[in-house]
């Protein structure tokens, strides 16, 4: 099974700070994901990239950025951390034609 | 644009009985969809997927079918554990364009009652 490892399950920032969220994969897929889940509104995706350092904008890239720099590794960074940020985030990742796995999520709280 | 939406937001069924929980979507060139299982304060879990050019299949107690003539894809969970409760949706994941291009479902809560 492919495992997708967030850093961390709950986090709590001050506004404007800056954020980093980290996510692992170990079966050297491609494509990775960064979404973010909101009640009423589903999952939104932010960025995702397939391929080292290649990344694509999703539908909701404002407030973010992303880096790959190794395959295995997807990070996301709120440059100034805003109470609207305040949301569940998913990295996900995915292998030629299969489907999309994602991590346990991170819970993040801007305050 | 495209859209995958689910009928209900919330189900409640007694432990015991079968459960269907269903997904309408908007694209008919929609090739490969997945329902996922999440459950409180956990990423989203495969439960099963099928492909469009099958209409049936089945998994250990859940089974998916596929109505592509009016774009509908359900959930059957047959005796609903308790352990069944949680939030499910449905994703149309496109297998051969853009993988940023995939789409989910709102969610339904499903909750067992004992």
């Amino acid at each position: 099974d492919v495992k997708v490892t967030q850093s961390s399950r709950y986090l709590v920032k001050r506004t404007g700070e800056k954020v980093f969220l980290e996510c692992v994969q170990d079966m050297d897929h491609e494509n990775m994901f960064w979404y973010r889940q909101d009640p009423g509104l589903g999952l939104r995706l932010i960025y995702f990239s397939y391929d080292v350092k290649m990344k694509e904008k999703g539908d909701i890239p404002e407030g973010y950025s992303v880096s790959r720099e190794k395959k295995e590794r997807f990070s996301l960074i709120l440059e100034s951390a805003s109470t609207n940020q305040t949301s569940m985030y998913l990295c996900a990742t995915r292998s030629g034609g299969r489907g999309i796995s994602f991590g346990s999520g991170t819970r993040l709280t801007v305050v | 644009g495209e859209s995958v939406g689910l009928h209900l937001p919330t189900l409640s069924v007694q432990e015991g009985d079968n459960s269907i929980i269903n997904c309408a979507y908007s694209n008919s060139a929609s090739d490969y969809f997945i329902w996922y299982k999440q459950e409180s304060g956990k990423g989203p879990q495969f439960i099963i997927d099928i492909r469009s050019n099958m209409d049936k299949r089945q998994g250990q107690r859940v089974t998916v079918l596929l109505n592509k003539t009016v774009k509908h894809l359900s959930l059957q969970i047959a005796a609903t554990q308790p352990g069944d409760s949680a939030v499910y949706f449905c994703a149309e994941i496109p297998l051969n364009t853009n993988a940023g291009k995939s789409t989910f479902g709102d969610g339904t809560t499903l909750t067992v009652k004992p």
